[in-house]
């Protein structure tokens, strides 16, 4: 069992479209991480937070600690922003518990 | 430098053959994280460096991959006897202090290692 997963697993959506990607998890967490990967490229760290919301440009990022839930959003969707949206669970412990990540794709 | 730098970015390999891939980390970063990711796969840990603490080696999945971390910075994956399986995109990431939620993680652009 993964202890951390996403939905959905693919997205298409059209440009200018409002984007929400879900991530819940099953293990005990003091923060949840949100990275952006690129096709052939390497892993972005998008945020990492505890509680309440973050934004940055057009990303916003909420979570729950005690539902046990972080969304991402995308306003105003771009086609620079299609990749693998993937939320991770960092240490503590040695290793991080990736989602299986959400693929998007935005078309223009 | 300024972020995890990581060596080569591709390797094509015959099948059978020795490689190494190398992780230059942020300086500083005390925790250093290999992982790999399989076409259409998610992301597998390998194995985690912490300061001059044993390494956990609990992610590699057999005694023909090793690491190990020179004098807390650079480190090296080396794949021995390299098999058509390992063909995949592997990544280093370090962190100023592992164990904690609290620092942020910076991820290398991975190197694609292709075993033909």
């Amino acid at each position: 069992k993964n202890e951390v997963e996403q939905s959905p697993q693919n997205l298409t959506a059209q440009e200018g479209e409002f984007i929400t990607i879900n991530c819940s998890y099953s293990v005990g967490i003091s923060a949840l991480h949100w990275l952006q990967q690129h096709p052939g490229g390497g892993i972005v760290s998008l945020f990492m937070l505890s509680s309440g919301k973050k934004k940055h440009g057009r990303l916003i990022a909420t979570i729950n600690i005690q539902e046990k839930h972080s969304s991402l959003h995308i306003t105003a969707s771009h086609p620079r922003d299609s990749a693998v949206y993937i939320c991770a669970d960092p240490p503590p412990g040695n290793q991080f518990y990736f989602g299986t990540g959400t693929s998007l794709t935005v078309i223009p | 430098g300024a972020g995890v730098s990581q060596s080569p970015s591709n390797k094509v390999t015959e099948k059978g053959k020795d490689v190494e891939l190398r992780c230059d980390p942020i300086s500083g970063h005390t925790a250093l994280y290999w992982y790999r990711q399989s076409l259409g796969q998610g992301l597998e840990f390998l194995i985690y460096f912490q300061g001059n603490s044993a390494p956990d080696k609990s992610g590699l999945p057999s005694d023909r991959f090793s690491a190990e971390r020179t004098g807390g910075s650079v480190s090296t994956l080396t794949i021995q006897r390299t098999q058509q399986e390992d063909s995949a995109v592997y990544l280093c990431a370090s962190s100023l202090g592992g164990g904690t939620a609290n620092y942020g993680y910076t991820f290398g652009s991975g190197t694609r290692l292709t075993v033909v």
